[in-house]
């Protein structure tokens, strides 16, 4: 069965506290894997794509890495202003997409 | 500003009443999906459109029908007939329906009582 699953569901780091999500996922025939931050009430906004297992993709302090059965989002030297929900998405085979549940972040001061 | 719009941010309606969301987008998208977002869940798809005057159904259609007439276009109505039809409800597009990220618009909160 195709599925996505994101560990942990909640994280709270001290700000500067650098640490990693991860995004798992069981598929047939990867065609990419998607990162978002959704912040309450808002729509997901788009971080990353990354295509095949070895790439790697940075923004600021986000780091985005894809291995054949998952991806992690390294979070360095985080700010509260980083705290908000951060959803993993995958397209398979026949165009589907499946997304997680989520990591919510909350960075404190 | 290229984007997605999605209107209204809040609605409430009576149980037994169909209700449309509206949904626009100015990105020369080919590609256009609705999505439902309950607490603690995952987005999950209702419905998709790879080109105009066509559309599929995702996991969840059961209660919803749409309709594509326009690529700037993708209105989703939810009829009396989805039984749980409170939730936030995102639209998305993309490129083309294949190895694209999707952009969302804002959402829509629907409240049936």
């Amino acid at each position: 069965e195709d599925q996505v699953t994101q560990s942990p569901e909640a994280l709270r780091l001290q700000e500067g506290e650098s640490s990693s999500l991860n995004c798992s996922y069981t598929v047939s025939g990867l065609r990419g894997l998607f990162w978002y931050r959704q912040d309450p009430g808002k729509g997901p906004e788009f971080l990353f794509t990354l295509y095949s297992a070895g790439e790697e993709k940075e923004k600021e302090r986000l780091k985005a890495t894809l291995t054949k059965k998952e991806s992690f989002l390294h979070i360095t030297a985080p700010k509260p202003e980083d705290s908000a929900t951060y959803l993993c998405a995958v397209q398979a085979n026949f165009n589907k997409f499946y997304f997680g549940s989520g990591t919510k972040l909350n960075v404190k001061p | 500003d290229g984007g997605i719009t999605q209107s209204p941010k809040y609605l409430f309606r009576k149980e037994g009443q169909n209700v449309t969301l509206s949904c626009e987008q100015n990105l020369n998208h080919d590609a256009m999906y609705w999505y439902r977002q309950d607490p603690g869940q995952g987005l999950r798809l209702i419905y998709y459109s790879q080109i105009v005057n066509d559309f599929q159904k995702g996991d969840i259609a059961e209660g919803y029908s749409v309709s594509r007439e326009k690529k700037e276009s993708f209105p989703l109505t939810v009829t009396s007939a989805q039984k749980n039809p409170t939730a936030f409800y995102l639209c998305a597009s993309s490129m083309t329906s294949v190895a694209y990220e999707q952009y969302f618009g804002p959402g829509t909160r629907l409240t049936v009582t």
